[in-house]
């Protein structure tokens, strides 16, 4: 069964740092999205992307975040300075349809920020 | 502003019993998810709808569009039910943006 896959698992860095999540959607899809979830509080979502360019964006993604399409494969977020309070896990998800339909969820990201 | 609440938040059943988890939103949606997280924190999809009912082995899942609620219940339920059960709604008007309940935790005992 076709799968998204996150990496890595477990990321640690010092405050400051910048960070690339990565994440290889399901092969024919063509949405892309990022989630977090800072422990204990609910999943909130980040930012939708789609025909290589952002089509939606929470308050949350401000100009630390960005994300890219590099290759036909990945999906990265990147942040760009990182603080405390970004340690939250972070899900990658992808679907073959528009509107947020069918999503597949990636096992997700548990990034901490020192 | 779309707001998600679900009911109740914990839940602890015995093995065999017949669960309900309730999910209320407070504007138009065009879809409404309902999705399964692990204990090791991995998200699966398990329904989405718009309208009516879906089932799926034990799971089913109802949604009344006009009384902005939704249900999922699970008919027999069985220790490897135990889980974070969210739901989450999608925004009419063509968003792409999910907004999510804080889960209700499921513990089914043997």
């Amino acid at each position: 069964e076709p799968e998204v896959t996150q990496t890595p698992s477990h990321q640690v860095t010092q405050m400051g740092q910048e960070v690339i999540l990565r994440c290889v959607p399901i092969s024919n899809h063509l949405y892309f999205y990022w989630y977090r979830q800072i422990l204990g509080q609910k999943v909130e979502f980040l930012v939708s992307f789609y025909n290589n360019e952002i089509s939606e964006k929470s308050e949350i993604f401000d100009d630390q975040f960005s994300v890219e399409r590099p290759d036909g494969s990945n999906f990265t977020l990147k942040i760009r300075s990182t603080k405390l309070e970004d340690s939250a896990m972070y899900f990658c998800a992808s679907s073959g349809n528009s509107g947020g339909a069918g999503q597949f969820f990636g096992p997700g990201t548990r990034l901490t920020v020192l | 502003k779309n707001e998600v609440e679900q009911s109740p938040q914990n839940l602890t059943a015995q093995e065999g019993e017949f669960i309900t988890i309730n999910c209320s939103y407070s504007v138009g949606i065009s879809a409404l998810h309902w999705l399964q997280q692990h204990p090791g924190g991995g998200i699966v999809s398990l329904f989405m709808l718009s309208s009516g009912k879906k089932k799926h082995g034990r799971l089913i899942a109802t949604i009344n569009i006009q009384e902005k609620h939704s249900s999922l219940h699970i008919t027999a339920s069985h220790p490897r039910d135990s889980a974070v059960y969210i739901c989450a709604a999608l925004t009419q008007g063509g968003s792409e943006k999910l907004v999510f309940g804080k889960g209700t935790k499921l513990t089914v005992n043997p």
